[in-house]
């Protein structure tokens, strides 16, 4: 049974350039959340897509945009990067929407953004 | 809005020792629900636990615990006979479900769980 995949799992931008992440959700499940994870810090959640639709946002300003596809996977896209999106970028799937209170999140093993 | 407050931040003992890890919230919810997830060195959060706010039953597996308590905002974490393999960073986190979760689940900043041999 395959887990939540992230991919790439490393990647090195230049600011000002756009970013494209990508994440595969745990097999059964059809939602799936972005969280950032700065250095030290605890994930913070950017959004949620459930049925090709952003259901929820975080905090997080336009430059942060998303898609989910037929299939459930998702993408996260970054424009404009900052060097303060360098950050380990997390996927969590889930079977329905929410905040992990219908069924707990599974997470990917991220995507460590680095912006020089 | 809701919070999560972590307030070790790196925890050190020694294998075989029990050590329990601290975690304080804060909601306005009367429903929500607290997590623990496990991070190691490879990145992933792994799901431990999943307590609702109206179940205060302790829960016990294998040589985990939790301890939640309404009255003090506590969902604590146990390790008992602490092992090698246990050091990681551990997070508590937070998903009020009265609001439709509309943050995604909140996270404490973490510990860093180091268990030497």
């Amino acid at each position: 049974d395959a887990g939540v995949t992230q991919s790439p799992t490393h990647l090195i931008k230049t600011r000002g350039q756009q970013v494209t992440l990508r994440c595969s959700p745990k097999s059964g499940h059809d939602t799936v959340s972005w969280y950032q994870q700065a250095l030290g810090q605890g994930p913070q959640f950017i959004f949620q897509y459930y049925e090709e639709e952003e259901r929820q946002r975080g905090n997080f300003p336009d430059r942060f945009s998303g898609h989910q596809f037929p299939n459930y996977s998702s993408e996260l896209n970054v424009n404009a990067l900052l060097l303060g999106d360098s950050a380990l970028y997390l996927c969590a799937s889930s079977l329905g929407p929410g905040g992990g209170y219908n069924s707990p999140l599974h997470f990917g093993n991220g995507t460590r953004l680095t912006v020089t | 809005a809701q919070k999560v407050t972590q307030a070790q931040t790196e925890i050190s003992v020694v294998e075989k020792e029990d050590v329990t890890l601290d975690c304080v919230y804060e909601t306005r919810d009367t429903t929500y629900y607290l997590f623990w997830y496990k991070q190691p060195p490879s990145g992933e959060l792994v799901f431990l636990i999943r307590r609702n706010s109206f179940d205060e039953q302790n829960e016990i597996s294998g040589r985990y615990s939790w301890n939640f308590q309404k009255s003090t905002s506590s969902f604590n974490f146990t390790i008992t006979a602490s092992q090698v393999v246990d050091s990681a960073v551990y997070f508590c986190a937070l998903s009020e479900a009265g609001g439709g979760g509309a943050d995604g689940l909140t996270f404490g900043k973490g510990t860093h769980l180091i268990i030497q041999p």
